[in-house]
Formats: C-alpha cells, structure tokens, sequence
C-alpha cells in the first residue's frame, strides 16, 4: 500500500519567509501525488498533483512541488509566506482506489 | 450547486444511536470517496463508489459502518450503534472519473459527535 511521510505536524514560518513541506512517499513504483490545503472548518482544497510529465508542478496560491524519483519525494514550496496560507497541509499518493493522507503539517505565519 | 454537498453540517447524537450522513457529489461525477478525519487516526479512507460497479468497502473500520449509492449520485453513509470511538469528521469527495489521476474535490464535511 501507497503511504507517505510528512515531518514535522507543526511548522512556524515567518511572513515574506520561504515555505517548505517535505514529503517522502514509500513505493518503489511513482505513484500519482497530490498536495492538498484544508482551512478551519472546510474540506481539503487541492494545491497540486503530479501525475506524469514535467517533474516540476505550479500550483494555486503560489505553490510548486518538484517530483523526485530518486528521493522518493513530493517536496512542497511557497518563496514567501503569506498570513493567508495558514492551514493544514496533506500529501496524498492515489493507488488502490484512495488517496493515501500523510498525518498533515499544520503551518503557522508569524507576522 | 457546484461542489460537493454534506449534510448535516454538525450532528451531536447518544452513543448507541444511528445516524446517517448524506453527501451529493458534483453533477456528473461518477466516483464518489468517503474518508474519516479524526484527531487520533488523521484522514483515512471508509469507501470507494465507481458507476455500476461494486463498491470497494474495504476501509469501512466495521460493520456497524455501511454505505450506499442510490441512481449513481447521492451517498448516505450509515453508522449502527453508534460509539464514542466514531466521533470525527467525515468527508466525501467525487471525481469526473475513476482514473487516479483525477483530484477529489471535497465536501466541507459532517462533524459527528457522539455523547
């Protein structure tokens, strides 16, 4: 089964600062992956997807993640934070019919 | 509407209960997802409906937990009996197609809580 790896549930970042979540996935073959942001009281917004292709993905709200084949990684960045990008954010590979949730970073901006 | 539809919102119930949680996926979506968020387990996946064919139940956490899919739209996610344990949020997410490399889009949820 598809799982993921997300560290750290808890990331502070300052305004203007760069926003970095790291995600390792687990399977030996490259799965579809996914970045998803969840605000309080919502459901899961999709940020991005890798699927195949260029291995660099732009996303909504400023967001990229570079697909890394020989990192088993799904890194996701922001050059500078915005007061508005605090949330939870999940990784997610897609295989056996789900989405496979990482346990989510909650991500803090400090004015 | 346009998105993804849950209802209710919020749903406070006795242990012991059952209840039932609807979700109305996009219009003309054909796969339909049901996954559980809880502070302990984080997001996990209960159920996975695709058009006509049999449904994959083999996230439903026991069978007290069951689901149906009437005329390939609307979900109703039932829990029997319900426990302390189920509490959580639960969230349904449809896609165009059953291909995996489709993005889910989510409902806002039901938050159940379970006295």
């Amino acid at each position: 089964a598809q799982s993921v790896t997300q560290l750290g549930s808890h990331v502070s970042v300052s305004e203007g600062a760069l926003v970095l979540l790291r995600c390792n996935y687990s399977s030996s073959v490259p799965p579809y992956l996914f970045w998803y942001v969840q605000y309080p009281n919502q459901g899961l917004q999709l940020l991005l997807k890798y699927t195949t292709g260029a291995t660099l993905v732009k996303g909504i709200n400023g967001f990229e993640a570079e697909f890394k084949k020989s990192e088993t990684s799904f890194h996701l960045t922001k050059p500078s934070a915005h007061m508005s990008d605090a949330a939870e954010y999940f990784c997610a590979p897609y295989g056996n019919n789900r989405l496979a949730f990482g346990k989510g970073n909650q991500v803090v901006v400090i004015p | 509407g346009a998105g993804v539809s849950q209802s209710p919102s919020n749903k406070v119930t006795e242990k012991g209960k059952d209840v039932e949680l609807r979700c109305d996926p996009i219009s003309g979506h054909t796969a339909l997802y049901w996954y559980r968020q809880s502070l302990g387990q984080g997001l996990e996946f209960l159920i996975y409906f695709q058009g006509n064919s049999a449904p994959d139940k083999s996230g439903l956490p026991s069978d007290r937990f069951s689901a149906e899919r009437t005329g390939g739209s609307v979900s109703t996610l039932t829990i029997q009996r319900t426990q302390q344990e189920d509490s959580a949020v639960y969230l349904c997410a449809s896609t165009s197609t059953g291909y995996s490399n489709q993005p889910q889009h989510f409902g806002d949820g039901t938050r159940l809580s379970i006295l």
